[in-house]
């Protein structure tokens, strides 16, 4: 049962627009959430969060939309790079005590190329 | 200076092996995890520690035995090694609390361990 999805396998977009990667999520109980991006051979990097008490949240040309009633949040890159080319991952997590505590639930990734 | 190192970060064995990944941070964190990234791309969560404590153990076959000797280290050992565990292995770290001004939990990652059992 997965309980964040990333329904797009792969975005391409052209340098200088507007990335827009999606995440959809089923539990409730997360209260935060989390972009990673990973380049071949690396781990995983921590790009943003978002509280689920907010709606946005925004650091540079990345943005994070989250719409709590439609359980998706959504990742904003303006403007694109070659550089942002990477698997791009959504995370959630319940900031919670017990056997939750800490665990982050990752969706299947978005592999993003832009095009120069 | 690498934050989390994991090895070795290639591994190719024969299936009944028994083999082992080890991770390292030197972040500082009281959290390490075990990640892995299966054919189907998923990263899922296998073990979590907190100050060598075992606080997170998903359903993974007891072949699987993390040890923590102290904070800073979470090893991965694997018994009886089956084609279906050939997959990346992520270690990753944290400090519970958090960092990041939204109060996440962020965790930082190893470059993986790719383990292919022949």
């Amino acid at each position: 049962d997965q309980q964040v999805k990333q329904n797009s396998p792969s975005l391409s977009v052209q340098e200088g627009r507007i990335s827009i990667l999606n995440c959809d999520y089923t539990n409730s109980m997360f209260d935060y959430f989390l972009w990673y991006k990973k380049y071949p051979a690396e781990g995983p990097t921590f790009l943003i969060s978002i509280s689920s008490i907010k709606d946005k949240n925004e650091d540079g040309r990345f943005t994070v939309f989250l719409n709590k009633s439609a359980k998706h949040l959504s990742l904003h890159i303006v403007p694109s790079q070659p550089g942002d080319s990477a698997v791009y991952f959504c995370a959630a997590s319940v900031h919670a005590g017990g056997t939750s505590y800490g665990k982050l639930t990752f969706g299947q990734g978005t592999i993003l190329t832009v095009h120069p | 200076d690498t934050a989390v190192s994991q090895t070795p970060k290639y591994l190719v064995t024969q299936m009944g092996n028994d083999k082992s990944i080890k991770c390292e941070q030197n972040l500082g964190h009281d959290t390490m995890y075990w990640y892995k990234q299966d054919s189907k791309k998923f990263l899922k969560i296998m073990f979590s520690y907190n100050n060598k404590e075992l606080i997170i153990n998903e359903t993974v076959p007891n072949r699987f035995s993390p040890k923590s000797p102290d904070k800073a280290h979470l090893n991965l050992h694997i018994n009886s090694l089956e084609l279906g565990d050939s997959a990346v292995y992520f270690c990753a770290s944290s400090q519970v609390q958090g960092t990041t001004s939204s109060g996440a939990n962020v965790l930082t990652f190893g470059a993986g361990s790719r383990l292919t059992v022949l």
